[in-house]
């Protein structure tokens, strides 16, 4: 099975920072990574998929970046509605597995 | 509007038994590939199968393979997952998910929390 490892975890920034969270797939995974947000109490909603495409209304602020085993999720600056926790998926071989979430919070 | 509805959770003894639901309206169902996710209160996200849109293709994690199934009905346009010989670290929320052609999910039900104890 394939393990994905994010960091850092968690990452402190404030309000117009840039921020980059990083994601390690234990072997190659070509393109096939997910980048999703989860509020407290909601479900995920999906960010970036194949490593760097925008998900239909996400802002633009978000982008992916990456292939192979190394991916990034950036956000050029952010906002206060940011302030969530991000996990990366990969979907190259079942069990699709998801990294561990990076808490992003104030800093 | 895409939706997604879970229901069936509830307080189920170690060793039990429970089908999840999921409706989905808004769009044509059959077409999709469809997920269950499932999230441990304050923890973190573990994918948990996956099946095709005419039912005929599974995937399962490790964990839960052999005691999980995932189905669906098309013409009911509902998903399911049947979830037996439950233990307690199957506590959770399960989310369904819809795939958006490219393996990832687009829309997510509210999930719908299965508490395993005695």
């Amino acid at each position: 099975d394939i393990q994905m490892t994010q960091s850092p975890s968690p990452l402190s920034a404030s309000v117009g920072d840039r921020v980059t969270i990083s994601c390690r797939a234990s072997q190659s995974i070509s393109t096939y990574l997910s980048w999703y947000q989860q509020k407290p109490g909601k479900a995920p909603t999906l960010l970036i998929y194949l490593a760097s495409s925008l998900q239909s209304g996400v802002p633009a602020r978000f982008s992916g970046g990456g292939s192979g085993t190394d991916f990034t999720l950036t956000i050029s600056s952010l906002h206060p509605e940011d302030f969530a926790t991000y996990y990366c998926q990969q979907s190259f071989s079942a069990p699709y597995s998801f990294g561990q979430g990076t808490k992003l919070d104030f800093k | 509007e895409v939706q997604l509805v879970e229901s069936g959770g509830g307080l189920v003894q170690p060793g039990g038994s429970l089908r999840l639901s999921c409706e989905a309206s808004g769009f044509t169902f059959s077409r999709h590939w469809m997920h269950w996710v499932r999230q441990t209160p304050g923890k973190g996200l573990m994918w948990v199968a996956r099946l095709n849109g005419d039912g005929s293709i599974t995937n399962y994690a490790d964990s839960v393979k052999g005691r999980f199934t995932i189905s669906r009905d098309n013409a009911k346009n509902t998903l399911y997952l049947e979830i037996n010989s439950l233990r307690v670290d199957d506590t959770a929320v399960y989310y369904c998910a819809r795939d958006n052609f490219y393996d990832s999910g687009d829309f997510w039900g509210q999930g719908t929390l299965v508490t395993v104890s005695s």
